[in-house]
């Protein structure tokens, strides 16, 4: 089945500066990439997402990248502040037999420190 | 994004009792409907999924008599957790999503405490 490698598990960044995530997946029918971000306590907000037809999707600060090739992609925050602090998760999922998308299979996670 | 709603948001219930979580889609219809469970520190585990109507889908190793799943509607979906049991407090978050998009959406997450 599939499997979501997520790196690194912690990540703390200066305000300002940009944190990268990286996400591997092993099945190369996944076709759907979504990133979510959890604050604690609290349940977890999908802040951007990707499918398999595009490569790169930005909204403000937030991108994110896809390489099908290498089975990769990435969310970026550039311009970090102390409020992106957070655990955050991707996921992949991708189209049944039956035509609706499987569920989603999540990565470990990555705690997000943005220092002041 | 769409709005997921759940409660009660903590819940502390004695060993051996019964508790019931609701999780609601506000906005839109929820054709399918999951449960979460996770540990501190620690990624979300697919517990079941369940479409309106029709009975859940356990993942293994969740015991679907303990852990009963009832999606009645297009906006309501209920966990109860039956003879609880101080192993089963947990964070417990639901997400729904619409057969025609690929978005799936959380809720806001219940803390049990079984004491």
């Amino acid at each position: 089945g599939e499997n979501v490698e997520q790196h690194p598990s912690t990540l703390s960044v200066q305000e300002g500066d940009s944190a990268v995530i990286k996400c591997t997946y092993s099945d190369s029918a996944s076709n759907y990439f979504p990133w979510y971000k959890q604050e604690l306590g609290k349940g977890p907000q999908l802040i951007i997402d990707i499918r398999s037809n595009v490569g790169e999707k930005k909204d403000q600060r937030i991108a994110v990248t896809l390489n099908k090739t290498a089975k990769h992609f990435s969310l970026h925050i550039t311009e970090t502040q102390p409020e992106d602090s957070a655990v955050y998760f991707c996921a992949a999922s991708k189209r049944r037999n039956g035509g609706s998308q499987g569920n989603l299979i999540f990565g470990k996670g990555t705690k997000l420190s943005v220092k002041p | 994004g769409a709005v997921v709603s759940q409660h009660p948001s903590r819940v502390i219930c004695k060993s051996g009792t019964s508790v019931k979580i609701e999780c609601r889609s506000l906005d839109f219809q929820a054709t399918t409907m999951f449960w979460y469970r996770q540990f501190p520190k620690q990624s979300l585990m697919l517990m079941a999924t369940s479409n309106e109507g029709s009975k859940a889908t356990y993942e293994q190793g969740v015991e679907k008599d303990k852990f009963l799943i009832n999606h009645a509607s297009l906006t309501l979906s209920t966990l109860t957790v039956t003879s609880a049991h101080p192993e089963d407090s947990s964070f417990y978050i639901c997400s729904a999503k619409s057969r025609v998009v690929y978005e799936q959406y959380f809720g806001p997450g219940t803390r049990l405490t079984v004491t």
